[in-house]
């Protein structure tokens, strides 16, 4: 079985300071790895995912990731965070297969807070 | 592209009743549908996988006979919470995967009084 875990619920950062929501998961098979953004009472949306090739991966709204194979983690950076970065982010993997539809675990989740 | 429709997106109801939840793929084909329920400031639990015309997987815990998933069409898929009681109020979120990867619903909050 997979399991992802995120070591740190809540992460205050002041606005325009760089930001780093850690990820690291087990599984003793090759998964996916996804990262997920949800603002309050509204369902999850994909910021960046990592399937194969280079192991940075960027979003369009200036996050990236890189995924460390050594060390089975899968953290989310951002040199410049703004008010609108506050959400709950989770980190997430899938067991790769031939029809991708496998079911995602989710880690706990990271609040991510900005101060003004 | 890839937008998925849940609805409601809140219902209060009395202890003892049932709710049902859509949820719509709107310009896509879902080929597998997901339920995951939300507690307050904690992770997805995913409740049950379904396939079009096929019977719901459930995860371990799930009480199968009390969440009705039926998962008809490759467009829509249904979670109906049988007899809710207020243990059962929750965030359900429904995700449907197709051509694009997983695409999320908006989300229910259920509260059962």
């Amino acid at each position: 079985a997979q399991s992802v875990t995120q070591l740190d619920s809540q992460v205050p950062v002041f606005e325009e300071a760089p930001v780093e929501l850690r990820c690291n998961y087990s599984s003793s098979v090759s998964v996916y790895l996804f990262w997920y953004v949800q603002y309050p009472n509204q369902g999850l949306q994909l910021l960046l995912k990592y399937l194969s090739g280079s192991t940075l991966v960027e979003s369009i709204n200036g996050f990236e990731a890189e995924f460390n194979k050594s060390q089975t983690s899968f953290h989310l950076r951002k040199p410049s965070v703004h008010i609108s970065d506050t959400a709950e982010y989770f980190c997430a993997v899938s067991l790769i297969s031939n029809f991708g539809n496998e079911k995602l675990t989710f880690g706990t989740g990271t609040r991510l807070t900005i101060i003004p | 592209g890839a937008v998925v429709s849940q609805h409601p997106s809140w219902v209060i109801c009395k202890s003892g009743t049932s709710v049902k939840i859509e949820c719509r793929s709107l310009d896509f084909q879902a080929t597998t549908m997901f339920w995951y329920r939300q507690f307050p400031k904690q992770s997805l639990m995913l409740m049950a996988t379904s396939n079009e015309g096929s019977k719901a997987t459930y995860e371990q815990g799930v009480e199968k006979d009390k969440f009705l998933i039926n998962h008809a069409s490759l467009t829509l898929s249904t979670l109906t919470v049988t007899s809710a009681h207020p243990e059962d109020s929750s965030f359900y979120i429904c995700s449907a995967f197709g051509q694009r990867g997983y695409t999320f619903g908006s989300g229910t909050r259920l509260t059962v009084v």
